[in-house]
């Protein structure tokens, strides 16, 4: 079986600074990692992934995540929030045993302030 | 191209009627999915197709069937609605190995009274 935890419901932070969105997970096998932003009333869209390689991955709009095998932990990043970063966060696992399917997190609530 | 579109947009049923929730992508994936969201449980799977002709349950299928009519289209279908089943349901596509990442339609907000 294969899950993720988003830990913390919401993150506050202050335009400007930087901020973090925590995911750790639990999969059978090499995991591949997402990160999905939801704004108000849309869909899920893809920022970016962890396949194989280079432990920190970058994606969409400046957001970064570091892959950290040992701590089976996959954390959003960016070093500037912006207020129109404000949204839902997702975090996803699969794995190659598992055809496709992904296992969702939770979801953060992300909130900038000016 | 439009990517994943769905059918309604929002939707009110009362307790045991019927409707299909339609979904379609013009993105010549393989893979396509129904996931439901309600506040605070994050997305989760009802039924996926990994291909055009196959279906498969996923973590939440009671009360629902799927069709993949073609594999641009994906149908979800509440035979007799309940009102646990009030939620808002996406669809999403994807090529099928599990490090493509998904791409969702807007959602369908379905209430049931």
């Amino acid at each position: 079986a294969q899950s993720v935890a988003q830990p913390e419901d919401q993150v506050n932070v202050a335009e400007g600074n930087p901020l973090t969105v925590k995911c750790t997970y639990s999969v059978s096998g090499n995991p591949y990692l997402f990160w999905y932003v939801q704004y108000p009333n849309r869909g899920l869209q893809f920022l970016l992934k962890y396949i194989t390689g280079d432990n920190l991955v970058k994606g969409s709009y400046g957001f970064e995540a570091e892959f950290n095998k040992s701590q089976t932990s996959f954390h959003l990043k960016k070093p500037s929030a912006l207020v129109s970063d404000s949204a839902l966060y997702f975090c996803a696992v699969s794995a190659n045993t598992n055809a496709g399917k992904s296992t969702f997190g939770d979801g953060t609530t992300l909130t900038v302030k000016p | 191209n439009a990517g994943v579109t769905q059918t309604p947009k929002f939707q009110v049923l009362k307790t045991g009627q019927s409707m299909t929730l339609q979904c379609a992508q013009d993105m010549n994936h393989n893979s396509m999915y129904w996931y439901r969201q309600d506040p605070g449980m994050g997305l989760r799977l009802i039924y996926y197709s990994a291909s055009e002709g196959t279906t498969d349950k996923g973590e939440v299928p009671n009360g629902y069937n799927v069709s993949r009519l073609n594999k641009r289209e994906f149908s979800l279908r509440l035979e007799s609605a309940a009102p646990s089943q009030t939620s808002v349901y996406f669809c999403a596509s994807s090529e099928p190995y599990s490090y493509n990442e998904q791409f969702f339609g807007p959602g369908t907000r379905l209430t049931v009274l």
